[in-house]
């Protein structure tokens, strides 16, 4: 079965750096898009990044270019999101998500919280 | 990339009948079919719903429903249970090529 799992959530201070990593398994990992999506707490969704299966497509929100970098490893069939510049609103739970051609996202992760401090 | 726009809170009887609106633009949930909802019990992975508008991924029961008219979206659950007691959120692509999640509604099952 599809399962997502993240890691690399941490406190961070201010102005700081930290890497997040999804390990997936139970399906074809270069074959999909990858998202992550953040949820900051007591606020909704906020959808962050892209990344297409052969890595040429990407996309990110305004609230986090040049600042955040998405990345994949095909064989390692993992998934990660470079966060730079960290600020105290960049303070989230982030999730990894499959993305799929109608550009829903049909797998999630449980998560990995980010805190950072100012 | 303004979010789209849901009621903060929806609540019904169990039996009873609810729609959750979400609201947007031509750019985005009126512009593509790409308007998918999820339901988050806290704490847990999101669930997705619905997807292109209407559709529903196997295992969604067939109480949960989705429409559209113009930029506004719409997830009808049908006969709400308390199980149902989640919070809802909407997503659209956008002529951006980015993705838009709604603010979120808490469904209160009384």
């Amino acid at each position: 079965q599809v399962q997502l799992v993240e890691s690399g959530g941490a406190l961070v201070k201010s102005g700081g750096s930290l890497r997040l990593s999804c390990a997936a398994s139970g399906f074809t990992f270069r074959d999909y898009y990858m998202s992550w999506i953040r949820q900051i707490p007591g606020k909704g969704l906020e959808w962050v990044s892209y990344i297409s299966g052969n890595r040429n497509t990407i996309n990110y929100a305004d609230s986090v270019k040049g600042r955040f970098t998405i990345s994949r490893d095909n064989v390692r069939n993992s998934l990660y999101l470079q966060m730079n510049s960290l600020r105290a609103e960049d303070t989230a739970v982030y999730y990894c998500a499959r993305m799929t051609t109608s550009t829903d996202f049909d797998y999630w992760g449980q998560g990995t919280l980010v805190t950072v401090s100012s | 990339q303004s979010a789209l726009t849901q009621p903060a809170s929806v609540s019904g009887s169990p039996g009873q009948s609810i729609t959750i609106s979400c609201t947007g633009t031509s750019s985005d949930v009126g512009a593509y079919h790409f308007v998918s909802w999820y339901q988050h019990h806290p704490g847990k992975a999101p669930k997705l719903i619905i997807y292109e508008v209407t559709n529903r991924p196997s295992g969604i029961s067939s109480r949960f429903s989705g429409s559209r008219s113009a930029n506004t979206a719409s997830l009808t659950i049908s006969g709400v249970q308390a199980e149902d007691e989640a919070d809802y959120y909407c997503s659209s692509y956008t002529t951006s090529s980015t993705v838009v999640f709604g603010g979120g509604t808490r469904l209160t099952v009384l």
